[in-house]
């Protein structure tokens, strides 16, 4: 069983403020690190996905970090926008297979 | 076209009924895939399909069972559910290993 735990489950801020949230999984066997977005009504759009430790991506206000040593990976988001709301899902794979297991996500409420 | 489809969006069937949800894309992805999401919980992966044959399948009840009769269809065929059945069932495909294109969903009521 691979145990991905995402904190914190939710998260409410203010338009402006920047934010972050955690991906922990199990270092052995590391592949690749997914990132998704999951607005509410919508389907889960990928974000980023990241393979080498030290890996940082960026896309717009939206960053990502990885460390596969210690096994986390950070997000990122700078200036939250109400846009921004929505759940945030990390998704470790371990080996090159389509295997794909999400996070327990962390919900995101953006207030104007 | 960039698009997963998923049909129909909203089923309600009774435990003895038999339906099926239908999934298609044309961006050529090799591998499709069968998600169940229940509220507040992530998506949960029930099979994966890579090149028409069922490669992944996670111990999912036989009462669901996956079909990929070509390369841009994928159904799941409903018997004999139950009410914890209930659902919202997400299909999605990719070319690449891990990077997925979900659809909408099928959101599923078993009563």
């Amino acid at each position: 069983i691979l145990n991905v735990e995402q904190s914190p489950q939710s998260l409410h801020v203010q338009e402006g403020d920047s934010t972050n949230f955690t991906c922990s999984f199990p270092s052995s066997n590391f592949y690749a690190l997914h990132w998704y977005r999951w607005e509410t009504a919508k389907s889960p759009e990928a974000l980023f996905v990241m393979t080498l430790n030290g890996d940082e991506k960026k896309k717009g206000r939206i960053s990502a970090t990885l460390n596969t040593k210690e096994g986390y990976s950070y997000l990122y988001i700078k200036g939250s926008q109400p846009e921004d709301s929505a759940t945030y899902l990390c998704a470790p794979r371990r080996g090159n297979t389509d295997k794909l297991i999400f996070g327990t996500g962390t919900r995101l409420q953006v207030f104007p | 076209d960039t698009e997963v489809t998923q049909t129909p969006k909203h089923l309600v069937m009774g435990m003895t009924n038999k339906k099926s949800l239908k999934c298609e894309q044309h961006m050529g992805h090799r591998a499709m895939y069968w998600y169940k999401q229940k509220a507040k919980k992530p998506p949960e992966l029930m099979f994966v399909y890579s090149y028409e044959k069922l490669s992944i399948n996670e111990s999912v009840p036989s009462r669901f069972s996956p079909e990929c009769p070509n390369s841009s269809l994928l159904n799941l065929h409903l018997h004999a559910l139950q009410p914890e059945d209930s659902a919202l069932y997400l299909c999605a495909s990719s070319r690449a290993p891990g990077e997925l294109f979900f659809g909408e969903g099928s959101r599923l009521t078993v009563l």
